[in-house]
């Protein structure tokens, strides 16, 4: 275990669906983010919310929707995906000192998404 | 914006030495970090250097010369577990990360 939790570890859903992913981390860090891991393409930055705050969406479909009710628990809110969506999705926390992650980055197992 | 550049593919023979390059363009640069991925697994933090230099944990080196805007992870002893994806990212947050370099050890 890596500290940070992400539910559930695989998902198959139909592209009418809507489903939630869920993280959670006990780590004390104050930064939390989404990422998409594509087969054969670089982590993919989704979503970055600092102090619970929404401070970075890098150009995201709305058909994903997050959702940082609080420190600790993020979730991706999911509706309509198409198959191209299929990935794993990893979710991350960190402790934010503004602007260097010299402690690095706490990633989750990440959920194996399939859209049929 | 950013651009990093790491070799696709390294192979290896267990217990030799291995140098994963890392050649990165960003702006407002804060050092360079390490993630190795196993297949199905998550990204695990390894390194950061934050200034010019040689960081040395155990079997993992990791190099850094900012003048350069380049970079190395260093694998000495090889083992069959080493066997996993390599990332590097600019210390910058939020991390944005490249196409990572995929090792194999092979006995």
């Amino acid at each position: 275990e890596t500290g940070v939790t992400q539910t559930p570890r695989h998902l198959v859903m139909g592209m009418t669906n809507k489903k939630s992913l869920k993280c959670e981390q006990h780590l004390g860090h104050n930064a939390m983010y989404w990422y998409k891991q594509s087969a054969k393409k670089p982590l993919e930055l989704m979503f970055v919310y600092s102090l619970e705050e929404r401070v970075e969406n890098n150009s995201v479909p709305s058909r994903f929707s997050p959702e940082c009710p609080n420190s600790s628990h993020l979730f991706l809110h999911l509706h309509t995906l198409q198959p191209e969506d299929s990935a794993l999705y990893l979710c991350a926390s960190s402790q934010d000192t503004g602007s260097v992650s010299n402690y690095g980055y706490t990633f989750g197992s990440g959920t194996r998404l399939t859209v049929v | 914006g950013q651009s990093l550049e790491q070799p696709s593919e390294v192979t290896a023979v267990e217990g030799a030495i291995v140098q994963i390059n890392c050649t990165y363009q960003t702006s407002g640069f804060y050092g360079l970090s390490w993630y190795q991925q196993h297949d199905g697994g998550a990204p695990t933090f390894l390194s950061y250097n934050g200034l010019d230099g040689l960081e040395e944990t155990g079997r993992f080196s990791s190099f850094l010369s900012r003048s350069d805007s380049y970079g190395y992870l260093l694998l000495q002893e090889l083992q069959m577990k080493d066997s996993a994806s390599y990332f590097c990212a600019p210390g910058n947050t939020p991390l944005v990360f490249g196409k990572g370099t995929r090792l194999s050890v092979i006995a």
